[in-house]
């Protein structure tokens, strides 16, 4: 089966950087997935590693380490807009499972 | 703007009413799920379809009942919902089932059952 944890909360400062964990106990999968989620809105996709080590995107990077379980989402110099809830999420290699699993979020407060 | 669009984005219904979700998408995706998002809870898999077959059925009771007539639209008929069942339901999208992890979610369809 698949298992993924985040903290629920975290709350930083504008122009900070954070750091958003995600561990995770699953037989297998694809690669590790990460969205974002704002009060009301939809589920938008933010980053994937398929491979181990850093992706970079803009203010955002997401790491992935399989030998230990781990992963995270780095969010530099952060905005206001920034406040949100994120999601980690991996595709089993399951047989028969074709969709994601998702942790059950971060939700990120950002303060001014 | 999203590129799936649900409808009703509310719905409050009684526990004898019947009453269904809509989803579309414009992306030209061939596959299509539902979610159920409740407080503090992962989102939880409810449905696949990929190529209007159901592919996956995550041990959804028989009281939601999905329907995909083509690939570019998913509902969810409901019928004698229980209070537990209130959560947000979210639909998405995607080029085929085995891609990078990358799902094109709507806004969601907020479910109260009285």
């Amino acid at each position: 089966g698949q298992s993924l944890e985040q903290p629920s909360e975290v709350t930083a400062v504008e122009g900070a950087i954070v750091q958003i964990n995600c561990t995770y106990q699953t037989s297998g999968f694809y690669g590790l997935s990460w969205y974002q989620q704002h009060d009301g809105g939809a589920p938008t996709f933010l980053s994937y590693n398929g491979l181990d080590g850093l992706e970079e995107t803009g203010r955002f990077s997401s790491f992935l380490s399989r030998s230990d379980s781990y992963g995270y989402l780095l969010l530099q110099e952060l905005q206001m807009k920034d406040s949100a809830s994120y999601f980690c999420a991996v595709r089993p290699l399951d047989t028969g499972r074709r969709a994601l699993t998702f942790g059950s979020g971060t939700r990120l407060q950002v303060q001014p | 703007e999203t590129g799936v669009t649900q409808t009703p984005r509310h719905l409050v219904m009684g526990m004898t009413n019947k009453k269904s979700l809509k989803c579309e998408q414009h992306l030209g995706h061939n596959a299509m799920y539902w979610y159920k998002q409740s407080a503090k809870k992962p989102l939880e898999l409810m449905f696949v379809y990929s190529l209007e077959e159901r592919v996956e059925n995550n041990s959804v009771p028989s009281r939601f009942s999905p329907e995909c007539p083509n690939s570019s639209h998913l509902f969810l008929h409901l019928h004698t919902l229980q209070p537990e069942d209130s959560a947000l339901y979210l639909c998405a999208s995607s080029k085929g089932t085995r891609n990078t992890g990358e799902l094109f979610f709507g806004e969601g369809s907020r479910l109260t059952v009285l």
